[in-house]
């Protein structure tokens, strides 16, 4: 079966730090990834995916992705973090062939961001 | 409307009754996602509706739980016989359509938080 592994459960970083939060895929295909984030009191929201091509990808407020296919991994990173980050994160897979209906979601990491 | 909207926010239910929770997704939107989210426990996916086609029920934990999706808009799912495990957070989602291939970028509503005492 299809599983996502999000080893950091809750990450605490003082702003300027940088960030980088883990996600593993078990599935051999082609697949599909994203990054969802929820902030405090927010809607579940995409901050980036890969689809094909570059496997870096750049998503919204300076996050960006690298997927690396030899290590089923696709992990979110950030240079600088800003007390604004405080959210929980989620990485999301999906295969890529059509006809797939599911994506499988992480457990998730809590990221807390001091001031 | 502008969102996927779920109704309703909080419900909080004896163990034994029955619960219906409501999504209404994007307009134009064919696919409709339900999953559960659990403290510590990610999202679990519960069905999938897309279009016309028969529902993709993998997910539902057991026979109490049932969804529909009628006129292929609007979303229910229907906890009968509530245990206080059921208790969870039931997110909603809907994607432009469905399938992979990159075509699954889900918009989530606000979910429904569902307390079993």
């Amino acid at each position: 079966a299809q599983s996502v592994s999000q080893h950091n459960h809750h990450v605490i970083l003082s702003e300027a730090a940088s960030l980088e939060l883990g996600c593993n895929y078990s599935y051999g295909g082609t697949v599909n990834l994203f990054w969802y984030v929820q902030y405090p009191g927010q809607h579940l929201q995409l901050l980036l995916k890969y689809f094909s091509g570059d496997p870096l990808v750049k998503g919204i407020k300076g996050f960006e992705a690298e997927f690396i296919k030899s290590k089923f991994s696709f992990n979110l990173r950030k240079p600088s973090v800003q007390w604004s980050d405080t959210a929980e994160y989620f990485c999301a897979v999906t295969p890529g062939w059509t006809g797939a209906n599911n994506l499988f979601f992480g457990t998730g990491t809590r990221l807390t961001v001091i001031p | 409307g502008a969102g996927v909207s779920q109704s309703p926010s909080n419900k909080v239910t004896e163990k034994g009754k029955d619960v219906e929770l409501r999504c209404d997704p994007i307009s134009g939107h064919t696919a409709l996602y339900w999953y559960r989210q659990s403290l510590g426990q990610g999202l679990e996916f519960l069905i999938y509706f897309q279009g016309n086609s028969a529902p993709d029920k993998s997910g539902l934990p057991s026979d109490r739980f049932s969804a529909e999706r009628t006129g292929g808009s609007v979303s229910t799912l229907t906890i009968q016989r509530t245990q206080q495990e059921d208790s969870a957070v039931y997110l909603c989602a809907s994607s432009l359509k469905g399938g992979g291939g990159g075509a699954n970028v889900l918009t989530f509503g606000a979910g429904s938080r569902l307390t079993v005492l």
